[in-house]
């Protein structure tokens, strides 16, 4: 079963330039999360979405976008990529929502270089 | 200050040995979760702690809400442990509740 699966896993990009990763879930749960992982921090959470069509920001939402047009996909778009992007990026989702004491299934991560 | 502070950061062990990890937190929290990231990338849940103590295998988590603090324990460590672990807390009271996570402690054990 593949649970929770992103794409791409790896990515370099220069300063300006656009992109887009791709979370897709199979388990039909209705929350779905980005977070973004740096060195000697926690996981932030960028933005979330808690239905399909529906996306609200989390702690870390600037220069970030998302859509959540079929319940098991969720989008980050990055529409104009800045060197402090350089990141490891995660999705996670959940049946119940993260306030919950619910378990979160995450992704394996996509790590995203920004020169 | 990060709202959850782990410690140690890096940890090296020898197989056999019984490992700590400690997290400490500042915010009122209603549950708190222990997670384990392999060198893959990939992010397990170990607990979820409201209170007390649980057990899975040779894992063993604590939790003292007076403290605000819990310890990850892990008996005859074995070099498939090795890998980062992550402590997050639910907070409560705040604009929003969410999920609030450590800094994460890398563990290596050597066989």
């Amino acid at each position: 079963n593949a649970g929770v699966t992103q794409t791409p896993k790896f990515r370099v990009l220069k300063t300006g330039q656009s992109m887009t990763l791709l979370c897709a879930q199979d388990m039909n749960h209705e929350y779905m999360y980005w977070y973004r992982q740096d060195p000697g921090m926690g996981l932030r959470l960028i933005h979330y979405s808690v239905g399909e069509g529906t996306t609200a920001k989390g702690e870390v939402p600037d220069g970030y976008n998302v859509s959540r047009l079929k319940k098991q996909n969720f989008l980050l778009g990055l529409e104009s990529a800045a060197p402090s992007q350089t990141s490891v990026y995660f999705c996670a989702s959940s049946y119940l929502p993260q306030t919950v004491l619910g378990e979160l299934f995450f992704g394996e991560g996509s790590r995203l270089t920004v020169l | 200050k990060n709202e959850v502070e782990q410690s140690p950061q890096n940890l090296t062990a020898q197989e056999g040995e019984f490992i700590t990890i400690n997290c400490s937190y500042s915010v009122g929290i209603s549950a708190l979760h222990w997670l384990q990231q392999h060198p893959g990338g990939g992010i397990v849940s170990l607990f979820m702690l409201s209170s007390g103590k649980k057990k899975h295998g040779r894992l063993i988590a604590t939790i003292n809400i007076q403290e605000k603090h819990s310890s990850l324990h892990i008996t005859a460590s074995h070099p498939r442990d090795s890998a980062v672990y992550i402590c997050a807390v639910r907070s409560k009271g705040t604009s929003y509740d969410k999920v609030i996570f450590g800094p994460g402690t890398s563990l290596s054990v050597i066989p």
